[in-house]
């Protein structure tokens, strides 16, 4: 099993919906949680980190964690073609040799339709 | 946030040479980290950059093949030596600002091509 796991997609969504992009990870004692944005060609951008069960909204942006189901995901209202790139899930490992670790999911391509 | 830049912002390298990148960042930061892309993958972390020692590596890389520096809170090198057209990546520096469980913050990175 991959320590970080997401659907590679491409998920296609109209403008003006709401796109759901999904995560799951392996390890349970896991405590912060984050989703960057990468545009082809661009190094990652970080848009949302979460800590703490529930939701947690930023503009038009929410990440929902659950840390019982080991699963954390990102919501995109009113979405946009500008959103059209790439989401990286990564969530902080606990590792015996290295203390904590950030580790990437594979990333969501997601495409807004204008 | 810090802000965080790479040198160079791409090169094309010849077989069997070796490239030094170089990270500064304009404020001091805890931690930095160097990181691969390869073409259509995710981010593999290379390895920690620890200010005055060793760099601690992930299962993968050594010393060898990438050489990595800190001399202080600001500025990390990642040389990457001895170059095959298998090293052909986007080679990322990051930073984490503050103490505890503080998100990382990308640099522009290294678009490296060998051939």
């Amino acid at each position: 099993q991959k320590e970080v796991e997401q659907n590679s997609g491409p998920l296609s969504v109209p403008e003006g919906a709401i796109a759901s992009l999904n995560c799951t990870y392996s390890d349970r004692g896991s405590q912060s949680f984050f989703w960057y944005r990468q545009y082809s060609g661009k190094s990652p951008e970080l848009i949302m980190s979460i800590y703490s069960n529930g939701d947690k909204e930023d503009g038009r942006f929410t990440a929902q964690l659950n840390k019982a189901s080991q699963y954390v995901s990102l919501l995109i209202r009113d979405s946009q073609p500008s959103d059209s790139a790439t989401y990286l899930c990564a969530v902080n490992i606990r590792t015996r040799e290295y203390g904590n670790k950030l580790v990437f999911g594979a990333g969501t391509i997601l495409r807004v339709k204008s | 946030s810090a802000v965080i830049s790479q040198k160079p912002s791409r090169d094309i390298c010849q077989r069997g040479t070796s490239l030094t990148i170089q990270c500064q960042v304009d404020s001091q930061v805890t931690m930095m980290f160097w990181y691969r892309q390869q073409p259509g993958q995710s981010l593999t972390l290379i390895a920690t950059a620890n200010q005055g020692s060793e760099a601690t590596y992930e299962s993968g890389f050594v010393i060898d093949k990438f050489p990595i520096s800190r001399p202080n809170l600001t500025f990390s090198t990642l040389t990457v030596s001895n170059m095959s057209p298998e090293d052909s990546s986007i080679y990322l520096c990051s930073v984490i600002e503050g103490w505890g469980n503080q998100p990382q913050h990308f640099g522009d990175g290294t678009r490296l091509s060998i051939l």
